[in-house]
């Protein structure tokens, strides 16, 4: 089976940087991506790692580590509407399919504070 | 906007009762998913669609739940004798191989889900 952890909650000033784990075990990974999905809305696509490493997108970064099953998302200088639940999700699929379906985490909910 | 729209976006219907949603993909995306959410919970994978070809089923997906995708493009969810746990967003996706390696999912708005 799959299992994706993120925390429930991170609190965080506007301008200041917050970093969001998440470990997963799972079984034919294939990619992990990165969501935000703002309370009401649908999931947008933020990043997607394959490879062990740091991703930047401008504001956004993200990092994969397959060996220890780990990645983050880092936000930094951050806005107020940065406030937003922000899903991590695992492709699963054989090797050679790269369209695999999504496990999402439960998703961890950033408040942005003034 | 993603380009995935779904229909209705709200539904409010008392148990029992059969409902069907409709997902329209992005135009020239082959792959179609749906998933289910719950408050304070990610997406869980219901089913997804290789054009018309329904390639996967969740088990969490009971004999009361039936997708289609007749001609490859647009989808509809049918769930059959409503429960009141079957309240939930209900998320279509679309994706292509198009777009390289990564090929993001586009996720359409949701159809809110209400059972009585």
């Amino acid at each position: 089976g799959q299992n994706i952890d993120q925390p429930t909650e991170m609190t965080a000033t506007e301008g200041a940087i917050v970093q969001i784990n998440c470990t997963y075990q799972t079984s034919g990974f294939n990619g992990l991506f990165w969501y935000q999905q703002h309370a009401g809305e649908a999931p947008t696509f933020l990043s997607y790692n394959v490879l062990d490493g740091l991703e930047e997108k401008g504001r956004f970064s993200s990092f994969l580590s397959r060996s220890k099953g780990y990645s983050y998302l880092l936000l930094k200088e951050l806005q107020m509407k940065d406030s937003a639940s922000y899903l991590c999700a695992v492709r699963v699929g054989r090797t050679t399919d790269s369209w695999g379906k999504f496990q999402f985490g439960a998703g961890t909910q950033v408040v942005v504070t003034p | 906007d993603t380009g995935v729209s779904q229909d209705p976006r709200h539904k409010i219907t008392k148990r029992g009762q059969n409902v069907t949603f409709r997902c329209d993909p992005i135009s020239e995306h082959n792959r179609l998913y749906w998933y289910r959410q719950t408050l304070g919970q990610g997406p869980e994978f219901l089913t997804y669609f290789q054009n018309e070809a329904q390639l996967e089923k969740s088990r969490l997906l009971s004999d009361r739940f039936s997708a289609e995708r007749p001609k490859g493009s647009f989808s509809t969810l049918e769930i059959q004798r409503t429960e009141q746990g079957d309240s939930a967003m209900y998320l279509c996706a679309s994706s292509t191989r198009d777009r390289g390696p990564h090929n993001e999912q586009f996720f359409g708005p949701g159809t809110r889900l209400t059972v009585l």
